[in-house]
C-alpha cells in the first residue's frame, strides 16, 4: 500500500529565508505522481506543484521547487524567500498509478509559521 | 478562479437530522469526484470516490449508509450525512480533476464545516 510521511509537524522560519518541507513516500509502483498543497487557516486547499515519477528534472513553480530524489523516495518542497503569507499547513500527496479514478492520498502535513 | 464550488460552507444541525453537501465542477465535466474528511489539525482522509452514473466507491471503514453519495450529473456530486451525530462534526471537502491527464491536480472546493449539536 502507498504511504506518505511528513516528519515535521511544525516549523518556524524567519521571513525571507528559504525553507524545506520534508516528504517521503512508499510505493511499489513505477508510475506515480507527487503533489504539494497549501492549506491556509481558511481551509481551502491550494495546489502548489507536481512531480511525475518519470520526470527527469525537478519541478519548479515560482518560489516553489520540488527536490525529487527518486532512489530515496523523497519529494521535499523548497520555498525560497519565504513570506508572511506562506504561513499555512502544507500537505504532500501521492497519486496512485494512472487510471480513470486514481485517488490521491495525503501525508499528515507540516504547519509552517513565518516569523516577521 | 475556483473550478470547484462547494455548498454550504458552514452548517450547524441537530443530532438525528440529515445534512446534504453539494459539490459542483465549474466549466468542466467531472466523471469522478472525491470526498475527503478532515478533523482539526489532522490530514485529509479520503472517504469515497464518487462516480457519475454509478455507485460510489467507499474507503475501508467508511459507512456507506451513513454517508450517502449521489453523482447524478457530470457537474454535481452530493454527500448526505444521514442521522448526524456529534462525532460526525468535521470539515468535509470535495475535489475533482479538471482533465483526465495523469498530472492533473485535484481542485478542491472550499469545504463544509459541519457541526452537529
Amino acid at each position: 500500500a502507498q504511504k506518505i510521511t511528513q516528519t515535521q509537524p511544525g516549523m518556524f522560519v524567519q521571513e525571507k529565508e528559504a525553507v524545506t518541507l520534508d516528504c517521503t513516500y512508499d510505493t511499489s509502483d513505477q508510475s506515480y505522481g507527487l503533489f504539494w498543497y497549501k492549506q491556509p487557516s481558511s481551509g481551502e486547499m491550494i495546489f502548489l506543484i507536481y512531480q511525475g515519477s518519470y520526470d527527469e528534472q525537478n519541478a519548479t513553480e515560482g518560489r516553489y521547487s520540488l527536490n525529487f530524489q527518486k532512489a530515496r523516495k523523497s519529494a521535499n518542497l523548497v520555498i525560497s524567500a519565504s513570506q508572511l503569507g506562506d504561513s499555512a499547513m502544507y500537505f504532500c500527496a501521492m497519486r496512485e498509478p494512472e487510471s480513470s479514478a486514481s485517488k490521491i492520498i495525503f501525508g499528515s502535513g507540516t504547519r509552517l509559521s513565518i516569523r516577521p | 478562479g475556483a473550478v470547484v464550488s462547494q455548498h454550504p460552507s458552514r452548517v450547524i444541525c441537530k443530532s438525528g437530522t440529515s445534512v446534504k453537501i453539494e459539490c459542483r465542477s465549474l466549466d468542466f465535466q467531472a466523471t469522478t469526484m472525491f470526498w475527503y474528511r478532515q478533523f482539526p489539525k489532522q490530514s485529509l482522509m479520503l472517504m469515497a470516490t464518487s462516480n457519475e452514473g454509478s455507485k460510489a466507491t467507499y474507503e475501508q471503514g467508511v459507512e456507506k449508509d451513513k454517508f450517502l453519495i449521489n453523482h447524478a450529473s457530470l457537474t454535481l456530486s452530493t454527500l448526505t450525512v444521514t442521522s448526524a451525530h456529534p462525532e460526525d462534526s468535521s470539515f468535509y471537502i470535495c475535489s475533482a480533476r479538471q482533465t483526465s491527464s495523469y498530472n492533473s491536480p485535484l481542485h478542491f472546493g472550499n469545504g463544509t464545516r459541519l457541526t452537529v449539536t
